[in-house]
């Protein structure tokens, strides 16, 4: 167990590029979970998996935001037409079945929109 | 909707000093509670929950106790280190689902 990975850890993008991140989750983890975090400022909830199924998303997740997690096992985030708002660090967790309250945090991914 | 106030940082102790770190929360139903740690450089890590009023949370030394009546929960710890310097987040779940609502986090330095 090697616990959560994001990848890439940083990424600088210019405003109107199209980036995407990638996180894989504790194997055997089926749900999953993306947050924003901005400086200053604790994470917020973007949205979450169980298994393949995306099963809430959040307002904050604009229609340039979509996630996937096909399998049920990593899953990536994409920003379509990034915006300097957009600069923040995003987070995935993870957590078993029927225990959601374990949640087990990647380092994140920290994006730059210039 | 649902709120979660910190106390704000930065928090500098002396080590071995009193460690108290107020949260309070506005959330309808029952919600769980937590307090998550990040230490520089890493991800968030669960330091303790409290799943029902009354409960006490404690992990490595630390406690919190759940007070529906004053909605807090407090994080203390009697004896802080210079390892425990790291920012501290609490947080609620009403949703039975694992979506958490997070503070701002408060940063606690400790000096040798």
């Amino acid at each position: 167990d090697t616990g959560v990975s994001q990848n890439p850890r940083h990424k600088i993008t210019k405003r109107g590029q199209n980036v995407t991140f990638r996180c894989d989750p504790i194997s055997e983890h089926n749900r999953l979970y993306w947050y924003r975090q901005t400086l200053g400022q604790g994470p917020e909830f973007l949205t979450y998996f169980q298994n393949e199924a995306q099963l809430e998303k959040s307002r904050l997740l604009s229609d340039r935001f979509s996630a996937e997690r096909p399998k049920g096992s990593f899953s990536t985030l994409e920003i379509q037409r990034t915006e300097q708002g957009d600069s923040a660090m995003y987070l995935c967790a993870s957590s078993p079945g029927g225990r959601v309250y374990e949640q087990y945090f990647g380092p994140g991914t920290r994006l730059t929109v210039t | 909707g649902n709120s979660v106030t910190q106390m704000e940082g930065p928090v500098t102790l002396s080590e071995e000093a009193f460690l108290t770190i107020n949260c309070t929360y506005t959330a309808t139903g029952y919600p769980s509670l937590f307090w998550y740690v990040q230490y520089p450089g890493e991800g968030l890590q669960l330091l303790l929950k409290a799943t029902k009023a009354d409960d006490k949370g404690s992990n490595k030394g630390f406690e919190a106790t759940y007070r529906k009546e004053t909605t807090s929960f407090h994080l203390e710890k009697g004896s802080v280190q210079v390892s425990d310097s790291a920012v501290y987040f609490c947080a609620l779940d009403n949703t039975n689902a694992g979506k958490s609502t997070f503070g701002d986090g408060t940063t606690l330095t400790v000096k040798p």
